[in-house]
């Protein structure tokens, strides 16, 4: 089994970029696709990217996804911050019987 | 518009059996995983297991000795068993829907499950 390791928190200022990394422990992150979540306080998450840089409709293009084979990791880059994109984010990536979530990075907008 | 809705128990003792059911409507129940997914209070997302309509199921190695995900295709129904719970357990749980890209599309609201004695 692998592991997805995010950072616990990071900030930045609204109108700033943010980036949240997501390192996969074994195995090749480009072997699989890596999702990203948000989750806000009191509520169940919803989905900002998918199969690593695709957005699901209706989610603002100042979310954007990569993939880096050589640190084997996944990003989640947020543009142009705004207050509301304060929440909790989480990767998740499987294998073949496996599905792995990160442990959550906290975003805070300030 | 694709619905799930949870129901369970929320409050067991140690040693109990967690029984969660999660009915989905709307859409097609086949040719997807459904999903249970937890989250711990103030922690971060796990996942439990999945099944799909032929009741293959996958389920974390963490919690296969005490798991069981079964499905009923007659009803729509997905159910979460969960055997000698401790306060680890204690969680919101979650049934979700893993759509053809690979993500979790649809969310039940989640059922607070406390195991306390």
């Amino acid at each position: 089994n692998f592991m997805l390791t995010q950072p616990p928190s990071v900030s930045e200022s609204p109108g700033k970029t943010v980036t949240i990394s997501c390192t996969r422990s074994s195995g090749s992150i480009a072997s699989n696709y890596v999702q990203w979540y948000q989750q806000r306080p009191g509520s169940f998450p919803t989905t900002v990217i998918y199969e690593d840089y695709q957005r699901p409709s209706g989610v603002p293009d100042r979310f954007s996804g990569s993939i880096d084979s050589s640190s084997n990791s996944a990003s989640l880059t947020i543009s142009e911050l705004k207050t509301e994109d304060e929440a909790d984010y989480y990767c998740q990536s499987y294998d073949a019987t496996n599905r792995v979530f990160g442990g959550g990075t906290k975003l805070t907008v300030l | 518009q694709v619905k799930l809705q949870q129901w369970g128990a929320g409050l067991l003792k140690p040693s109990e059996t967690l029984s969660l059911t999660c009915t989905v409507y709307g859409g097609s129940f086949s040719g997807y995983y459904w999903n249970w997914i937890r989250q711990a209070p103030g922690m971060g997302l796990e996942w439990i297991g999945e099944i799909n309509h032929s009741g293959n199921t996958f389920y974390n190695p963490s919690l296969k000795s005490r798991l069981t995900i079964s499905v009923d295709t007659s009803s729509n129904h997905v159910s979460l068993t969960l055997s000698s719970v401790t306060a680890a357990d204690t969680a919101i749980y979650y049934c979700a829907r893993l759509n053809y890209n690979y993500y979790f599309d649809f969310w039940g609201r989640g059922t607070l499950v406390t195991v306390s004695s």
